[in-house]
């Protein structure tokens, strides 16, 4: 089955305490992208990833760090976790970089830093 | 910088009741268009999408959306909804050279009453 996964889906920490969240995608996609959703903000682009070795940042990348070794999987790293980053994460990946091509979007991962 | 906007924050409908979702953006330039629906503890699907052509698009589960480029809106309309179609609906907008990149609306809660 064609799907995004992410891991782990609920996570709570503490502030400082370095932590990853992977994503991981079996469509043999190029493109994939980190999103923090949040009450009234709606989605908005933390990183992204146009292909292997290639990153760059989207909306909000301050205080994330990301890496695209394979192709399939994208991690998203918060070195320093702050309380200001409890948010609902999501990774999308498609298979190119035009915007016709649907976005897939994994289940979420809830995270809370205190 | 472009900015999308959804003014309904909350709706709450009876069955067979119509329904309208507004959704207006800022970018002056060529955009695509989209509506995702997050149903309750699922991750985002792909509703429509808008690139060219006819303004009115037809989407999944009897959902449409018409573009008004004079009034930047795509507003999102179903003729009669269901307890089902309770779920949170994002509006999304594509600048048509910025890749992949989407940028998000606030959302709207829809809550359909049996």
């Amino acid at each position: 089955e064609a799907q995004v996964t992410q891991n782990p889906r609920y996570l709570i920490t503490v502030t400082g305490k370095k932590l990853t969240v992977t994503c991981s995608q079996n469509m043999n996609h190029e493109y994939m992208s980190w999103y923090r959703q949040d009450p009234g903000l709606g989605l908005r682009q933390i990183y992204y990833s146009m292909n292997v070795e290639v990153t760059d940042k989207g909306d909000v990348p301050e205080g994330y760090k990301v890496s695209r070794k394979e192709k399939r999987n994208f991690p998203l790293i918060l070195e320093s976790p702050s309380p200001n980053q409890t948010s609902l994460y999501f990774c999308a990946s498609s298979e190119g970089q035009s915007p016709q091509e649907t976005q897939y979007f994994g289940p979420g991962t809830r995270l809370l830093v205190l | 910088a472009q900015s999308v906007s959804q003014h309904n924050h909350h709706v709450i409908l009876s069955e067979a009741a119509s329904l309208e979702l507004g959704c207006n953006y800022s970018y002056g330039g060529t955009v695509n268009l989209f509506w995702y629906v997050q149903y309750p503890g699922q991750h985002l699907q792909l509703l429509l999408k808008y690139f060219s052509g006819d303004p009115l698009v037809k989407g999944i589960k009897g959902f449409e959306a018409e573009f008004i480029k004079s009034k930047f809106s795509f507003n999102l309309r179903k003729p009669s909804v269901q307890w089902s179609d309770t779920a949170e609906y994002f509006c999304a907008v594509n600048r048509a050279n910025a890749g992949n990149m989407l940028t998000f609306g606030g959302g709207t809660r829809l809550m359909v009453k049996p």
